[in-house]
């Protein structure tokens, strides 16, 4: 069992709200990564890490941004949120020469 | 939302019988491959993996084929179950400029019938 997390769960939120997605990994995992995934569809990578004070946009333009002030948390946030935002948002981290371990994953509605 | 991308085929079979799930990827120098299941409303979960090296790797009831000439990645899944209903997703370890990076497969949805 991966240990990373993620909140809110579910977020439903109107127009124009900043919002931060919560991503926290314990297995102090230098890389992390966002992706962002429509139901039923493939996953896109927005963002990742590769340490503290490493971030970098991924293939999909996203307007989010994330931050990495400590391994353990990787945070993503929209300053201004819009219904084109309303998607799930996974987190994941990888560990060194094997897989990506993804969190539940922050199903995002915005209103 | 709008949705980005395409959606995603579906493979349906009966209960018992044997799945193959199929991916073409995309860059010759990968040299790691996952597959992963995501049931709906979690997060994917890896299943097997194989590295460039091998051509077949079996796991529980599951197993990967690597075609590194055509560069092609099958899933065989046999005796399917209900619980085996999900959508399966390739990645492809791409080397890039910082390290590696994970490209994603379009995934496919399998339906398991009762």
């Amino acid at each position: 069992e991966a240990d990373i997390y993620q909140t809110p769960r579910y977020l439903v939120i109107g127009t124009g709200k900043k919002i931060t997605l919560e991503c926290s990994q314990t297995m102090g995992h230098d890389k992390m990564y966002w992706y962002q995934q429509d139901p039923g569809m493939e996953l896109h990578l927005i963002h990742y890490s590769y340490g503290v004070n490493s971030t970098e946009k991924g293939d999909l333009s996203s307007e989010s941004t994330v931050s990495r002030i400590r391994t353990e948390h990787f945070p993503l946030t929209l300053e201004s949120a819009r219904p084109s935002h309303t998607s799930q948002y996974l987190c994941a981290s990888l560990k060194q020469g094997g897989e990506q371990y993804f969190g539940p994953g922050t199903r995002l509605t915005v209103t | 939302g709008e949705s980005v991308g395409l959606h995603l085929p579906t493979l349906s079979v009966q209960e018992g019988d044997n799945s193959i799930i199929n991916c073409a990827y995309s860059n010759s120098a990968s040299d790691y491959f996952i597959w992963y299941k995501q049931e709906s409303g979690k997060g994917p979960q890896f299943i097997i993996d194989i590295r460039s090296n091998m051509d077949k790797r079996q796991g529980q009831r599951v197993t990967v084929l690597l075609n590194k000439t055509v560069k092609h990645l099958s899933l065989q899944i046999a005796a399917t179950q209900p619980g085996d209903s999900a959508v399966y997703f390739c990645a492809e370890n791409r080397k890039g400029n910082a390290g590696n990076m994970l490209t994603f497969g379009g995934g496919t949805r399998l339906m398991v019938k009762p």
